[in-house]
């Protein structure tokens, strides 16, 4: 079985320019997730999507980013215009289907590592 | 809201030695608890998980129990070895708008040596 996939593995850009991330999750997960880790922090949810709808943005700032999954399988996340502190690993994780019993165990990509200068 | 707390690391230790890594939560209600490992240059994996009290969570040799009236969920495992080298995260699911949302806590260095 193909787990997440992920590109651009690596990306550096200078602040205020904008930037895309990728993520291909597991076949037939209908949950995909959005996370940011910054350095020495754990990951930090930013957008939970269930198929193509978003179940929970709380925490994604709309202001500069934003995704989409507008198929219900693979997923973008943009920063436009990107900032300093925007510089983390970007993952995505996807999981068979979140009914919101017990949680079922989530599946992560590599990551994208975001340079901004 | 929820979160997780879990001791600072490097964590260092010669091979073959014992290992526990802390992790206490704080939540409303009855979260499943988790940890996640993440080996160089790869993404984050399921370790082991419990999700109610007293479950004991197992995999590769660790272990860990959920403890409801500590709120603790520490990590053991009684021989390490070089390839346990990783960084380990402690996680709760927290419900939120009827939905699973997993709450990390900072993570912790594990380095083996030979």
């Amino acid at each position: 079985e193909a787990g997440v996939a992920q590109s651009p593995r690596y990306k550096i850009i200078e602040k205020r320019q904008s930037v895309a991330f990728w993520c291909n999750p597991i076949s037939g997960h209908a949950t995909l997730y959005w996370y940011q880790q910054i350095l020495g922090q754990g990951p930090k949810l930013l957008i939970q999507f269930q198929n193509n709808g978003v179940v929970d943005d709380s925490q994604l700032p709309k202001d500069r980013f934003s995704a989409e999954r507008l198929k219900g399988v693979d997923s973008t996340l943009k920063i436009q215009p990107a900032k300093l502190e925007d510089s983390a690993v970007y993952l995505c994780a996807s999981t068979i289907r979140d009914r919101g019993g017990a949680s079922s165990e989530q599946y992560f990509g590599p990551g994208t590592r975001l340079t901004v200068t | 809201g929820d979160s997780v707390t879990q001791m600072e690391g490097p964590v260092t230790l010669s091979e073959e030695a014992f290992l526990t890594i802390n992790c206490t939560y704080t939540a409303t209600g009855y979260p499943s608890l988790f940890w996640y490992v993440q080996y160089p240059g790869e993404g984050l994996q399921l370790l082991l998980k419990a999700t109610k009290a007293d479950d004991k969570g197992s995999n590769k040799g660790f272990e860990a129990t959920y403890r409801k009236e500590t709120t603790s969920f520490h990590l053991e495992k009684g021989s390490v070895q070089v390839s346990d080298s990783a960084v380990y995260f402690c996680a709760l699911s927290e419900k939120s708008g009827g939905y699973n949302k997993l709450i990390f806590g900072a993570g912790t260095r594990l380095a083996v040596h030979p």
